[in-house]
This record gives structure tokens, C-alpha cells and sequence, in this order.
């Protein structure tokens, strides 16, 4: 059983705090690191795949990178609001990137 | 684009009764949906690989005679809860794969009374 790690668990910042999550996984059989947004009542939401050593990919305010050697991705906010309220996944997709295991997730809320 | 949806959002049942929930890409055509489930501060758990057309991949422990996956076109996929108990009231998730990554449906929330 792969074990995918995400901390914190739930994270209070002020409005334009920037923040920052880490996901952990097990380096062997990596394929892809998945980040999802996730938000109450809706489906989750496709933010980023990573799939190389070093990988940084940025969408407006918000960024990850990717360590498949230490076997570690981090996601950065920028300037946090409250509509980046929601809990952010991270999923390690193995077997040709089919199988996605998932973390408990990072609860985020923005306070004004 | 890639929209998929699930219904229903929520479902109540009594023990012994089956339920299904529907799983459709909107906007493009999967051949491989997957559905998950999701128990209390537990992260979500594969359930089982629906292919279009052919039998689906069922996860370690996940019973296929429990949890019936028809996937008989390429925007729809099912899964019947046969003979629901209440240790199976959990959310239940579904996505369909895409070009990159897996689109999700909304969740269904399953109540067995």
C-alpha cells in the first residue's frame, strides 16, 4: 500500500498571506504527482501534473514544484483569498499513471 | 471543457435495498472511467478501473458482486450497490480519464438506514 502524505492537515492564514503545503510519497515507481482543488459541493479540480525531477509549474497565484528523488512536491499561494478557500489534494499516479493514490488533503480557509 | 457528472448527489436507502449511482463525461468521450470511495477523514480510495466495453478492475478487497461497474458507452459509466448495509454508506466519486489527468463528477453521499 503506498503511502501519500500531505501536511498540514487544515491551515487558517489571513488574506494575503502567502502559503505553502507539502505532499510526501514513496520515490520508487513514481509516474506522476496529481494536485487537485477541491471545494465543498463541487467536483475536485485538476490544478497541476508533474511528472519530471525538478518541475515547477505555475497557474496565476498559484505554483508547485516536484523532488521525485526525496520524493516531495510542494504547492505555493501567493497573496491568499478567500476564494482559494477549498482543500487541495495531491495524488501519486503509479502503474503507467492509470492508479491514483491519493493524500488525506491540506484544509485551506481565507479569512478577510 | 472536460465536465463530468454524477448523479445522484445523495441517496438515502433502507438496508438490503440496491442503489445506483450514473457517472457521465458531458463534453468528451472515456473509455476508462474510475470510481472511488471516500470514508470519513480517510483520503479517497480506488474502487475500481471501468473500461468501456469490458469487464472492470476491481481494487484488493473491493467485492465486484457488491459493487456492480457497467460501462457500456463511452460517457457513461454505473456502479450498483447490491444489497446496501449501512457499513456502506460513504461517498462515492468518479472520474474519467483524460488526455493528462483524471476528470471528477461532484460525489454521490450514500446513507444506508
Amino acid at each position: 500500500i503506498l503511502n501519500v502524505e500531505q501536511s498540514p492537515q487544515s491551515l487558517h492564514v489571513q488574506e494575503g498571506d502567502s502559503t505553502n503545503f507539502t505532499c510526501s510519497f514513496p520515490s520508487s515507481n513514481f509516474y506522476a504527482l496529481h494536485w487537485y482543488r477541491w471545494e465543498t459541493a463541487k467536483s475536485p479540480e485538476a490544478l497541476f501534473v508533474m511528472t519530471l525531477n525538478g518541475d515547477e509549474k505555475k497557474k496565476g497565484r498559484i505554483s508547485a514544484t516536484l523532488n521525485t528523488k526525496e520524493g516531495y512536491s510542494y504547492l505555493y499561494i501567493k497573496g491568499s483569498q478567500p476564494e482559494d478557500s477549498a482543500t487541495y489534494l495531491c495524488a501519486l499516479a503509479t502503474g503507467g499513471g492509470n492508479k491514483l493514490t491519493f493524500g488525506t488533503g491540506t484544509q485551506l480557509k481565507v479569512e478577510l | 471543457g472536460a465536465v463530468v457528472s454524477q448523479h445522484p448527489s445523495w441517496v438515502i436507502c433502507k438496508s438490503g435495498t440496491s442503489v445506483k449511482i450514473e457517472c457521465r463525461s458531458l463534453d468528451f468521450q472515456a473509455t476508462t472511467m474510475f470510481w472511488y470511495r471516500q470514508f470519513p477523514k480517510q483520503s479517497l480510495m480506488l474502487m475500481a478501473t471501468s473500461n468501456e466495453g469490458s469487464k472492470a478492475t476491481y481494487e484488493q478487497g473491493v467485492e465486484k458482486d457488491k459493487f456492480l461497474i457497467n460501462h457500456a458507452s463511452l460517457t457513461l459509466s454505473t456502479l450498483t450497490v447490491t444489497s446496501a448495509h449501512p457499513e456502506d454508506s460513504s461517498f462515492y466519486i468518479c472520474s474519467a480519464r483524460g488526455i493528462e489527468t483524471q476528470y471528477f463528477g461532484p460525489g454521490t453521499r450514500l446513507l444506508v438506514l
